[in-house]
């Protein structure tokens, strides 16, 4: 099984701030990618998908992919304290969706 | 409409139990996926089920095995618990076979 890594963090970022959170995965021929966040005791709830190079945005949020590097991004904007939770990214290998092990974000008040 | 449901929320088991882990998912996908989630780690692929077949298995022992039924719903079943075994086991639907999954709530399990 293809690798899916994050650094589990805590990333802690003043509230208005941008976060930044990476992933890289190890299969090439991944050719979708997801970003999910997880608040504590909740399950994930899906966030933002990208399937092509560049740039995708959906109000605060920005998803950055790039194959050649094998690595996703996510950007949120003017973060806020209802930010704080953990964001897992995951891709699609075949027929399975392959997690990270996700990245903490806490935003500071 | 409701979301992916999944019971029981809770339980307990002794080592060497089984288990069954039921899963119902939004109206009108097709696809069910089971996810081991152990505390401070990203969910675990274990199967995917689309149209009744399975599509795709994760590095789980024979001892995991799961179906999904005519009107889509799933179980997961687990024979000969380890205390290993214990975590939070998600399932999610999709429409088709994508990553675009919905979670349920999880039945977190609890191996004694």
């Amino acid at each position: 099984q293809k690798e899916v890594e994050q650094n589990s963090g805590p990333l802690s970022v003043p509230e208005g701030a941008i976060a930044s959170l990476n992933c890289t995965y190890s299969d090439r021929g991944s050719q979708s990618f997801f970003w999910y966040r997880q608040y504590s005791g909740k399950s994930p709830e899906l966030i933002m998908s990208i399937y092509s190079n560049g740039d995708k945005e959906d109000g605060r949020f920005t998803a950055q992919l790039n194959k050649a590097s094998q690595y996703v991004s996510l950007l949120i904007r003017d973060s806020q304290p209802s930010d704080s939770a953990t964001y897992l990214c995951a891709v699609r290998q075949d027929d399975k969706i392959i997690f990270g092990k996700g990245t903490r974000l806490h935003i500071l008040p | 409409d409701a979301g992916v449901t999944q019971s029981p929320t809770h339980l307990i088991k002794t080592r060497g139990q089984q288990v069954t882990l039921r899963c119902s998912p939004i109206s009108g996908h097709k696809s069910v996926s089971w996810y081991q989630q152990v505390l401070g780690q990203g969910p675990q692929f274990i199967f995917q089920y689309y149209e009744k077949e399975e599509r795709g298995r994760g590095n789980f022992p024979d001892r995991f095995s799961a179906r999904q039924f005519p009107n889509y719903s799933s179980e997961l079943n687990v024979n000969a618990l380890l205390l290993g075994d214990s975590a939070l086991y998600l399932c999610a639907s999709s429409l088709v076979l994508s990553g675009e999954l919905f979670f349920g709530e999880g039945s977190r399990l609890t191996v004694l």
